[in-house]
């Protein structure tokens, strides 16, 4: 347990749909990654916060958004939503440690678009 | 840019015998090295890190991995593999608070 925790586990929706996927980071760590996990494009970073703040934007879709809120926890809002859409999400939170942070994955949302 | 190759995307191994599982990144600076492992159905779990000192890094489950500046690897090995380390493997880079994966290697436990 790596103690991130993700909601929901599961996810079943239409095309068109909007959903939130909630992340929670482990005690005392300030930064959360977001990825996407799909079988033809493998793990792609979405997008960090640190503390509240945007930090890094990967390959994030202009349908697709974030945000921290104050007691660090996450959202990963994807809307208009495609069959492409279908994958694994993770979160990750990040502790500093010499010089880098080091992730630790919470265990996953899986996302169905129908 | 900095990239990750995993060599091998697929490797078969017989139970007990030993595995290496290869990483190679492409960097001209100091970069951070990891392993992680993701067992089915499950995220992704940290194995171990490189950071700085010592080039050869222990992890989790009887796995250490060797970092190699002049080669640019960063491989990991396990002298003897059970059936329980069946999953994929990813090997990842950070430099400058970006992370980048490799494509994975999904480890076989032959029987």
């Amino acid at each position: 347990d790596s103690g991130v925790t993700q909601t929901p586990k599961h996810l079943i929706t239409a095309t068109g749909q909007r959903v939130t996927l909630r992340c929670s980071p482990r005690s005392g760590d300030l930064s959360v990654y977001w990825y996407q996990q799909s079988l033809d494009q493998g793990l792609q970073f979405l997008i960090q916060y640190y503390n509240g703040e945007e930090r890094a934007k990967g390959n994030i879709l202009e349908r697709f958004s974030a945000q921290q809120f104050p007691d660090l926890h996450s959202e990963l809002n994807l809307s208009s939503l495609e069959l492409g859409d279908s994958a694994l999400y993770f979160c990750a939170s990040g502790r500093l440690d010499r010089g880098t942070d080091t992730q630790y994955f919470g265990p996953g949302t899986r996302l169905t678009v129908l | 840019a900095q990239s990750v190759t995993q060599l091998d995307s697929q490797v078969p191994v017989f139970e007990e015998a030993p595995v290496e599982l290869r990483c190679n990144y492409s960097s001209s600076v100091s970069v951070y090295l990891f392993w992680y492992v993701q067992y089915p159905n499950q995220g992704l779990q940290l194995l171990l890190k490189y950071l700085s000192g010592s080039t050869l890094v222990k992890g989790i489950n009887g796995f250490e991995a060797e970092f190699n500046k002049s080669q640019t690897s960063f491989h990991l090995r396990k002298p003897s593999v059970h059936i329980s380390d069946t999953a994929e493997y990813f090997c990842a880079v950070t430099r400058d608070d970006k992370i980048i994966f490799g494509k994975g290697t999904r480890l076989h436990i032959l029987p």
